[in-house]
């Protein structure tokens, strides 16, 4: 069983629809953070979160530390918000962090 | 402020060579982070270097894997003797801090 579960896994939406990607944990955090990965392969880091909430332009991120639980939210979908949305989390007991194997985006005009 | 470089972006090896892997971090910062990513599969977590120390490298392949953080220049991540399965695309990331992390673009290893 992996320690971060993501889903849906893939996701296709229009442009404009709101969106909701959830990640799911099984261990003890100090961090979670969101990222995104595009088809050359970079990867940006959108959010760091420790609790509550957290907004940059059109995405939100939450946490729910009881229910160890995320959720990222785009609002106003866009094609050039096609992409893989990773959730990572550290473990509060040393180094380690655990990835999610990701959400795959596309969004279509 | 650049951000973190990771060079080579491309690097093919033929099995049983050595591949090094570099990784210059954001300026000011003193962590480092490498991770692996295999063909169709998630990141995962390798080794978590400050400078001049390893401390963590629970994610590292006992053999023929080894990573350094020397005082000056880059992080340099060591695959000796490769195997077609050590081709993966291998990211590095900097901190300044504990918890924050910047990717670079990552080293993509083919192994012949």
């Amino acid at each position: 069983k992996n320690e971060v579960e993501q889903s849906p896994q893939n996701l296709t939406a229009q442009e404009g629809e709101f969106i909701t990607i959830n990640c799911s944990y099984s261990v003890g955090i100090s961090a979670l953070h969101w990222l995104q990965q595009h088809p050359g392969g970079g990867i940006v880091s959108l959010f760091m979160l420790s609790s509550g909430k957290k907004k940059h332009g059109r995405l939100i991120a939450t946490i729910n530390i009881q229910e160890k639980h995320s959720s990222l939210h785009i609002t106003a979908s866009h094609p050039r918000d096609s992409a893989v949305y990773i959730c990572a989390v550290r473990v509060n007991t040393g180094n380690q962090f655990y990835f999610g194997t990701g959400t795959s985006l596309t969004v279509i005009p | 402020n650049a951000g973190v470089m990771q060079n080579p972006r491309h690097l093919v090896r033929r099995r049983g060579q050595e591949a090094r892997l570099r990784c210059s971090p954001m300026k000011g910062h003193s962590h480092v982070y490498w991770y692996r990513q295999l063909p169709e599969e998630g990141l995962k977590f390798m080794v978590y270097l400050q400078k001049e120390n390893i401390i963590d490298e629970s994610g590292m392949p006992k053999e023929r894997f080894s990573a350094e953080f020397p005082k000056e220049g880059p992080s340099i991540l060591r695959i000796q003797q490769v195997v077609r399965g050590d081709s993966a695309a291998y990211f590095c990331a900097s901190s300044p801090a504990l918890y924050e992390q910047y990717f670079g673009p990552g080293t993509r290893l083919t192994v012949t």
